[in-house]
């Protein structure tokens, strides 16, 4: 049970360049979630998903955007890199509500240059 | 604005301690969530708690939902527990956005 997987675990990019982040899940969760950790700062909800074909905003959206075609993927896309995008990047599943675990993928270390 | 503060922010401790690390927020709760951060950066989910006191292995996790505050205390501390404590609570009525406290960076001296 490979819990969730993303990838790549490490990136960089210069300014102005694009990349997609591809986060899988194989519990059937239902809600995926996108955040950034920077230094000095809890996580921070970029995007999250309560089902497969369904987005939402979180605290800091900006410059991100996400895609749910499939209930096992959550996509996270940087179209135009911004050096204060440099950050590490999480992306959680949870079956749902208050009560329900996050289970975390390995983070991917992005640099923007 | 920190809807969740964690205490401290960094702890030494030498083997076999007992450490305490705090956590207080300032929302309306249904449960708390206690996360631990590996040196590696994986995060693993430790503990969910709406009331009481929860127990696994040498990790306790207690809340009081009255005053807002929740502790995770670690007996007979080891190297292997350093890592990043994080509290974590999710907003009411929603159950699916978490705010996050910062962290406790604990490191286990042999």
């Amino acid at each position: 049970n490979a819990g969730v997987t993303q990838t790549p675990k490490f990136r960089v990019l210069k300014t102005g360049q694009s990349m997609t982040l591809l986060c899988a899940q194989d519990m059937n969760h239902e809600y995926m979630y996108w955040y950034r950790q920077d230094p000095g700062m809890g996580l921070r909800l970029i995007h999250y998903s309560v089902g497969e074909g369904t987005t939402a905003k979180g605290e800091v959206p900006d410059g991100y955007n996400v895609s749910r075609l499939k209930k096992q993927n959550f996509l996270l896309g940087l179209e135009s890199a911004a050096p204060s995008q440099t950050s590490v990047y999480f992306c959680a599943s949870s079956p749902g509500g208050s009560y329900s675990p996050l289970h975390f993928g390995n983070g991917t270390r992005l640099t923007v240059t | 604005k920190n809807e969740v503060e964690q205490s401290p922010q960094n702890l030494t401790a030498q083997e076999g301690e007992f450490i305490t690390i705090n956590c207080s927020y300032s929302v309306g709760i249904s449960a708390l969530h206690w996360l631990q951060q590996h040196p590696g950066g994986g995060i693993v989910s430790l503990f969910m708690l709406s009331s009481g006191k929860k127990k696994h292995g040498r990790l306790i996790a207690t809340i009081n939902i009255q005053e807002k505050h929740s502790s995770l205390h670690i007996t007979a501390s080891h190297p292997r527990d350093s890592a990043v404590y994080i509290c974590a609570v999710p907003l009411l009525f929603t159950g699916n956005q978490f705010y996050f406290g910062t962290g406790t960076s604990l490191t286990v001296i042999p």
